[in-house]
């Protein structure tokens, strides 16, 4: 599965949108890219996953760049329960299983 | 649905002591993971299970852990003996194997403290 790159800390102020961002330059044709996140004391939350076009639900948008080298997770109206870390996350769809390998993450911190 | 329920929530044990962590994944999900989250080495996934069958175990850090899946509505981990640097939050998780896409529920957790 290809390697993720994230930053390693976000601050946005509450209300606003927040962009996460995620480089997955190796990423292959076939593979997905998942977003979770977690927040303190709690398990990992799925969010949101893409192919290669965008999609968005009730939680977030997901926007893929047309190369699928790097994406972007939107929180359209950040709040503070939404201060978590932000996992991004390559896996191919070759198995039928969900195995999912979590990097660091980026800890958005949403301030009042 | 109750979603993925672990027990105990909470584990202090003494160092050589056995410790089994136990895990009721969602009704119908057919995979099921444990993870171990520290501070310095994240979230790890140490074994994970397809239709009650041990599918991947690389990620057991050695022979005193061990993960048991005797049906679909149950999973343990033990740790025996167990030692000051297995403390650490265990996750499980369950997923509805078999799709693609599939998303994983996570449990919330044991946090575990060997002395």
């Amino acid at each position: 599965d290809a390697k993720t790159t994230q930053p390693t800390s976000m601050d946005c102020a509450e209300g606003r949108a927040a962009n996460l961002p995620c480089n997955h330059s190796t990423i292959s044709g076939n593979e997905y890219v998942y977003w979770y996140r977690q927040i303190h004391s709690q398990g990992p939350q799925y969010i949101i996953h893409g192919l290669k076009n965008n999609e968005t639900n009730e939680m977030a948008s997901l926007i893929i760049t047309e190369d699928r080298k790097s994406s972007t997770l939107i929180l359209p109206h950040a709040t503070l329960r939404d201060t978590a870390v932000y996992y991004c996350i390559v896996r191919g769809s070759a198995s039928n299983t969900g195995k999912l390998i979590f990097g660091q993450g980026t800890t958005l911190q949403v301030k009042p | 649905d109750a979603g993925v329920i672990q027990s105990p929530r909470h584990e202090v044990t003494e160092m050589g002591q056995e410790v089994t962590l136990r895990c009721k994944p969602i009704s119908g999900h057919n995979s099921l993971f444990w993870y171990r989250q520290t501070m310095m080495r994240g979230l790890e996934l140490l074994i994970y299970f397809n239709n009650n069958v041990p599918i991947d175990d690389s990620g057991m850090p050695e022979d005193r852990f061990s993960a048991k899946m005797p049906n679909a509505s149950f999973s343990t981990l033990k740790i025996q003996p167990s030692e000051p640097r297995d403390s650490a939050v265990y996750f499980c998780a369950s997923s509805p194997a078999g799709q693609r896409g599939e998303k994983l529920f996570f449990g919330s957790g044991t946090q575990l403290s060997v002395l």
